[in-house]
């Protein structure tokens, strides 16, 4: 496969349930982000990680718990969530962190109920 | 506040013309300027971008447009073509602001 994909496409939980988005990234690059896409809203940067390293967090509730095991990998886990949290969540990785050009995975569609 | 804004949530244009997709940024630092084009059930992809130092940059049928005294920039494809019906999202960042700030994207639909 190239570029980035992203696993699951869709995704239904319950508040109490624990589940994991999965982003994996073909490009070789040294830079993976998870952005939130609420409707009518702008794209919204969570996570930013440079060679396996957090480098950004925005504030993100405790709840979203990202983890970057390797720089082709990142994860995004879920605990607790809220159905407010209810969006579509893209991966999106770039040669460097902070580069504009950014590469995007189709995202995963969550729905908390 | 939003510092990057699509005002038209969507837009229709014939096959064959213009479409002109507008983007007004608040934040005079912003020096780079990209539009992202997204499809149902895909993840953005990148377009076309500018330089703060460059009023306009073309590429094939698109043509990035940008007015700093305004604080503008439109992106204009011609001709439009049934393919082009996506989402565009205008997408700024700047020395002071190492991210990109998106705005809420444009809906364009290209009709026969």
């Amino acid at each position: 496969e190239t570029g980035v994909t992203q696993t699951p496409r869709h995704l239904v939980m319950g508040m109490t349930n624990k589940k994991s988005l999965k982003c994996e990234q073909h490009l070789g690059h040294n830079a993976m982000y998870w952005y939130k896409q609420s409707a009518k809203k702008p794209l919204e940067l969570m996570f930013v990680y440079s060679l396996e390293e957090r480098v950004e967090n925005n504030s993100v509730p405790s709840r979203f718990s990202p983890e970057c095991p390797n720089s082709s990998h990142l994860f995004l886990h879920l605990h607790t969530l809220q159905p407010e949290d209810s969006a579509l969540y893209l991966c999106a990785s770039s040669q460097e962190a902070h580069l504009e050009k950014l590469f995007f995975g189709s995202g995963t569609q969550l729905s908390v109920l | 506040d939003q510092q990057v804004k699509q005002n038209s949530p969507s837009l229709s244009v014939q096959e064959g013309r213009i479409s002109i997709l507008n983007c007004d940024y608040t934040n005079s630092m912003f020096d780079y300027f990209l539009w992202y084009k997204k499809y149902p059930a895909e993840g953005p992809t990148f377009l076309i971008s500018i330089s703060s130092i460059k009023d306009k940059n073309e590429d094939g049928r698109f043509t990035v447009f940008l007015n700093k005294s305004a604080k503008h920039l439109s992106l204009h494809i011609v001709p439009s073509q049934p393919g082009d019906s996506a989402v565009y999202f205008c997408a700024a960042s700047g020395v002071n602001t190492d991210k990109l700030i998106f705005g809420t994207g444009t809906r364009l639909q290209v009709f026969p």
